[in-house]
């Protein structure tokens, strides 16, 4: 089975700064898929960014990057230019390509912006 | 485009009383996902639908829980008794297929407070 870890419970950042926040998973899958969810206080979850394992390429969207790497299984979130509206709770999830559907979670790492 | 609708959005009932919770999905969506969050646990998957045929029950807690999928635009999970452990935060997600690719779009959730 497999297991997405982030072992950051709390991460705190300087407005205007740059945050990385870590995770690591396990599996012995070759093709899968790693998302970024973004819950804050409101409570819903908002999906921050997507990569697929068989892209090299890191993916970014606006202020938001990853920095994958397979071989460690390591995808990291890094947050450019934070902004008050970052504070949240951020979830690394993976998916298998292989038909199940199981979107597996890890425990989150809550994020506080410090103005 | 309205996103996945849950009601209600907060529940506070007694024990052994039977809970029914309530989704919608984002039409055109052909998969739907039950999630129960909670501190000790974390997101978990109950329970998901393909074309509103249940197709992966394993984190069902128990017999108490049940969930249906009558058409492609409802779904409902109940709790029949309501126990206080079952309190937690519900969320409804939907996706579209084909593709594991494509992610999964969350409710609000319904926090569930058993008395």
């Amino acid at each position: 089975a497999q297991t997405v870890t982030q072992s950051q419970p709390e991460m705190s950042v300087q407005e205007a700064e740059t945050v990385t926040l870590s995770c690591t998973y396990d599996t012995s899958e070759s093709d899968y898929y790693l998302f970024w969810y973004k819950q804050p206080p409101s409570r819903q979850m908002i999906l921050v960014i997507r990569q697929e394992a068989y892209k090299q390429q890191n993916a970014t969207e606006n202020r938001f990057s990853v920095n994958f790497q397979k071989a460690a299984k390591s995808f990291s979130l890094k947050i450019s230019d934070s902004q008050l509206g970052d504070a949240a709770m951020y979830f690394c999830a993976y998916l298998s390509n292989f038909g199940n559907e199981k979107l597996t979670f890890g425990t989150g790492t809550r994020l506080t912006i410090i103005p | 485009d309205a996103g996945v609708i849950q009601s209600p959005r907060h529940e506070v009932t007694e024990m052994g009383q039977e809970v029914t919770l309530r989704c919608k999905p984002i039409s055109g969506h052909d998969y739907l996902f039950w999630y129960r969050q909670t501190m000790m646990r974390g997101l978990e998957l109950l329970i998901y639908f393909n074309n509103n045929v249940p197709i992966d029950d394993s984190g069902m807690p128990e017999d108490r829980f049940s969930a249906k999928m009558p058409n492609a635009s409802f779904s409902t999970l109940k709790i029949q008794p309501s126990e206080p452990r079952d309190s937690a935060v519900y969320f409804c997600a939907s996706r579209q297929s084909p593709g594991s690719n494509q992610p999964q779009h969350f409710g609000d959730g319904t926090r569930l407070s058993i008395l």
